[in-house]
């Protein structure tokens, strides 16, 4: 199975600033690579498919980058409603494994 | 709108069966290939089970392989989970989601419904 790892495991920014998340695989994934936002009491939400690639409707101030085994995921701009946890998923092979997600608080 | 509704979770003893239901709108879901996702108390998520959009194939965690079934019926839209054997560790929020693409649940997710809760508990 692909192992996911993630960090940090939780941040506190102010509003405005810019966040980044790690998300590393355990072998090679390409890009098959997702990220999640769920906000307390809420499914998960689809942010971005393809380790690079916005879902349609997301803010812009989200973006995703990486290849292979190490990804970023960025908030370049952080605002009030951005309050959630994030997961990284890979999807290159069966079991669909997530990483074990970070926790995003205002300062 | 896609809308995806689960239902079937209660409190259920260690050895028990259960039966989730998830009944999908807003989508020909003959064209989709579906998963269950489940988040413990507190926890990350975790793939638990993927069905192909003809029910040809599917796939499942080790965790729950033996013990689950996922199987879904074209003809009524409708998605199931048969839990058999549940144990503590299982218990959890239990989402359908819907997968991207082709048909194949090897991919990710782009609706979720709201979950269901299943608790293994004496």
């Amino acid at each position: 199975d692909i192992q996911m790892t993630q960090s940090p495991s939780s941040l506190s920014a102010s509003v405005g600033d810019r966040v980044t998340i790690t998300c590393q695989a355990s072998q090679d994934i390409s890009n098959y690579l997702i990220w999640y936002q769920q906000k307390p009491g809420k499914a998960p939400k689809l942010l971005m498919y393809d380790a690079s690639n916005l879902q349609t409707g997301v803010p812009s101030r989200f973006s995703g980058s990486g290849s292979g085994t190490d990804f970023t995921f960025t908030i370049s701009s952080l605002q009030p409603e951005d309050i959630a946890t994030y997961y990284c998923q890979q999807y290159i092979t069966v079991p669909l494994t997530f990483g074990p997600g970070t926790k995003v608080d205002i300062k | 709108e896609v809308q995806l509704v689960e239902s079937g979770g209660r409190v259920v003893r260690p050895g028990g069966s259960l039966r989730l239901s998830c009944a999908p709108s807003g989508f020909k879901f003959v064209d989709y290939a579906m998963s269950w996702v489940r988040q413990a108390p507190g926890k990350g998520l975790e793939w638990v089970s993927g069905i192909s959009w003809n029910g040809g194939r599917t796939g499942y965690a080790d965790s729950v392989k033996g013990r689950f079934t996922i199987s879904r019926d074209n003809a009524k839209n409708s998605l199931s989970l048969q839990m058999n054997t549940l144990r503590p560790e299982d218990t959890a929020l239990y989402f359908c989601a819907r997968a991207y693409g082709s048909g194949s649940y090897r991919s990710y997710f782009d609706y979720w419904g709201q979950g269901t809760l299943v608790t293994v508990s004496s």
